[in-house]
């Protein structure tokens, strides 16, 4: 069964911490995605990667950096965690080819809370 | 600025019943469109797609219908079971070689009463 596995279910950090959410894929996938969810806002991009060492910036990427040194994993930084960056956060992959047909696959996301 | 809108937050439908659910768009390059279906501590997962030269996709018990000219999209459940309880999601889609992005809605929690 193919997965994208996110690291932590769930994570309490505090304001000022540097954070770190870790993303493995086993499907040999080229593109991997960051959104966060919240209430009444949906889902929305924060980063992308369509190859190892690329990244793009996605709507919402200020606090956010990212990480992908190799195909399978795509790391989420936030260089320094504040109250407002309290979500769901899930990490998505698919393949080079129509997303259409298929979709993202995401993982089971991690909800984090900055106290 | 909401590209793609699910104007309802929530919706209850007897079981057995249609569940019809509602998605808007504003960005006329989107191409094609995807519904997901989330339950709670579970991503989202994919549930049926369209292509903008379509107006009517079906599987199974799930139906989207496409209304260029309005912006416009729907999905319809029929007949609607309780394991169709979650939050879905419409999401749109821009062409580009494979590598594409996806705008997602704000969402729908669709509660099925039996």
């Amino acid at each position: 069964d193919v997965k994208v596995t996110q690291s932590s279910r769930y994570l309490v950090k505090r304001t000022g911490e540097k954070v770190f959410l870790e993303c493995v894929q086993d499907m040999d996938h080229e593109n991997m995605f960051w959104y966060r969810q919240d209430p009444g806002l949906g889902l929305r991009l924060i980063y992308f990667s369509y190859d190892v060492k690329m990244k793009e910036k996605g709507d919402i990427p200020e606090g956010y950096s990212v990480s992908r040194e190799k195909k399978e994993r795509f790391s989420l930084i936030l260089e320094s965690a504040s109250t407002n960056q309290t979500s769901m956060y899930l990490c998505a992959s698919s393949p080079s080819s129509p997303v259409q047909d298929y979709g993202y696959t995401f993982g089971s996301g991690t909800r984090l809370t900055v106290v | 600025d909401q590209q793609v809108k699910q104007n309802s937050p929530s919706l209850s439908v007897q079981e057995g019943r249609i569940s019809i659910l509602n998605c808007d768009y504003t960005n006329s390059m989107f191409d094609y469109f995807l519904w997901y279906k989330k339950y709670p501590a579970e991503g989202p997962t994919f549930l049926i797609s369209i292509s903008s030269i379509k107006d009517k996709n079906e599987d199974g018990r799930f139906t989207v219908f496409l209304n260029k000219s309005a912006k416009h999209l729907s999905l319809h459940i029929v007949p609607s079971q309780p394991g169709d309880s979650a939050v879905y999601f419409c999401a749109a889609g821009v062409p580009n070689f494979g590598n594409e992005k996806l705008t997602f809605g704000t969402g729908t929690r669709l509660t099925i009463i039996p």
